[in-house]
């Protein structure tokens, strides 16, 4: 079974210091890979994915994340934390895309961010 | 574009009532999903919907959950009778496929607590 694994349930760091949140995956194919950032109380929100393209893929809110076959990595990251990225973040893959139509996400189990003042 | 919209956003019921939600996706998206969140984990799919059919429902507990996807665009899914264990956030989600181009939208989910 295709699987996500985000390494670390909850990551701490001071305002404007690295962001890197992990992800790994297990997949026979290259899969197309999402990073997701849910809010408290609100519905997730793309941040970025990956689907065959350029293997460093650029976000919103200067996210970035680059995917790495040889490793089956594909982590979040950010220069500088700032205050309002303190969120959850979800790596999300679709197993198998070279199959016709649509298929579910499978998610990790999240990673939360807090961001220190 | 309109997003996802799902309503109720909370719902707060005692064990073994009965609750429904109600999800419309993006115009022009034939797939709609319903995924499971349970506090502190991943969202877990539920059913999938290729315009009115079912796709996938194998992870739906069918002696309480339901659902269904009338005419292919709006969606209800069904809880009856609920456990202390259905308290979670049921997140709706509608998806296109464009070439190599995936689209995934979400709706701000429903929370439910069961007391």
């Amino acid at each position: 079974a295709q699987s996500v694994t985000q390494l670390g349930s909850h990551v701490s760091v001071s305002e404007g210091a690295l962001v890197l949140l992990r992800c790994n995956y297990s997949s026979s194919v290259p899969p197309y890979l999402f990073w997701y950032v849910q809010y408290p109380n609100q519905g997730l929100q793309l941040l970025l994915k990956y689907t065959s393209a350029a293997t460093l893929v650029k976000g919103i809110n200067g996210f970035e994340a680059e995917f790495k076959k040889s490793e089956t990595s594909f982590h979040l990251t950010k220069p500088s934390a700032h205050m309002s990225d303190a969120a959850e973040y979800f790596c999300a893959v679709i197993p198998n895309p070279w199959n016709s139509g649509n298929t579910p996400l499978v998610f990790g189990k999240g990673t939360r961010l807090s961001v220190i003042a | 574009e309109a997003g996802v919209a799902q309503s109720p956003r909370y719902k707060i019921i005692e064990k073994r009532q009965s609750v429904a939600f109600w999800c419309n996706p993006i115009s022009g998206h034939a797939t709609l999903y319903w995924y499971q969140q349970i506090l502190g984990q991943g969202p877990k799919l539920l059913i999938q919907f290729q315009n009115n059919g079912v796709v996938d429902d194998s992870q739906l507990p069918k002696d309480r959950f339901s659902a269904e996807r009338l005419k292919g665009v709006d969606s209800t899914l069904k809880i009856q009778p609920a456990k202390l264990e259905d308290s979670a956030v049921y997140l709706c989600a509608s998806s296109f496929v464009s070439g190599e181009d995936y689209g995934y939208t979400f709706g701000s989910g429903t929370r439910l607590t069961v007391v």
